[in-house]
């Protein structure tokens, strides 16, 4: 997992909560991403970040808001959660342009 | 979607066969990855193939690109029952930093 640590592991949250997943790295990359995986759709970009205040959108970015405060820190929150973001979902550090991206274990959040 | 695609969506093969699965994607790239995900874990980087390169190796992978056609091959020669899992190609667009992963191929190998 190269330093990529996901919190919470599991979550089931009721719909209209906001909830706040947390991503940590130990190994200084630049770059972080917050993607979501569903059966058939593979992995979908949420936001990523490409440095302290840095972030932009990716492909399924409503419904969701992201910060990065700190260079090892990176958060997603769903404002008000919706069965449709019930999902795994992962966080990723690195530098795709010249190598690869890390991975951590995953939060399986589910909306109830 | 600026997903690319990977195909087949499913492969079964028995131990000891070659694996090939193939990658499409949609936009301008410096290079192209490929990712193993065992069930229930983050994804793993096996191999990067810059975009002019043709060919790499790695092991028992061999990773082709075609940027002409915009579409790349992944080939795990004398599988075994360990290489079970989801495989992903990844795309950085060229000139960002953002990183898009494809469907994937979900590869099942038989002892």
């Amino acid at each position: 997992d190269a330093g990529i640590t996901q919190s919470p592991r599991h979550k089931v949250t009721e719909t209209g909560t906001p909830v706040t997943l947390r991503c940590h790295q130990t190994e200084n990359h630049r770059y972080m991403y917050w993607y979501r995986q569903d059966p058939g759709h593979g992995l979908r970009l949420i936001h990523y970040s490409y440095g302290v205040k840095d972030t932009d959108k990716g492909e399924v970015s409503d419904g969701y808001s992201v910060s990065r405060s700190k260079t090892e820190d990176f958060l997603l929150t769903l404002e008000s959660a919706t069965s449709s973001q019930t999902s795994v979902y992962f966080c990723a550090a690195g530098t795709p342009q010249t190598g690869e991206a890390f991975f951590g274990q995953g939060t399986r959040l589910t909306v109830v | 979607s600026q997903q690319g695609e990977e195909d087949p969506q499913a492969l079964s093969i028995q131990e000891g066969e070659n694996a090939t699965m193939n990658c499409s994607y949609k936009t301008s790239i410096n290079n192209l990855q490929w990712y193993r995900q065992n069930s229930g874990r983050g994804l793993v980087h096996l191999i990067l193939i810059r975009s002019n390169e043709r060919e790499k190796h790695s092991g028992r992978l061999r990773v082709t690109l075609d940027t002409s056609k915009k579409s790349s091959s992944l080939l795990i020669t004398a599988s075994r029952a360990a290489d079970t899992a989801s495989y992903f190609c990844a795309t950085p667009p060229e000139g960002a930093n953002n990183l898009f992963f494809g469907t994937g191929t979900r590869l099942t190998v038989i002892p």
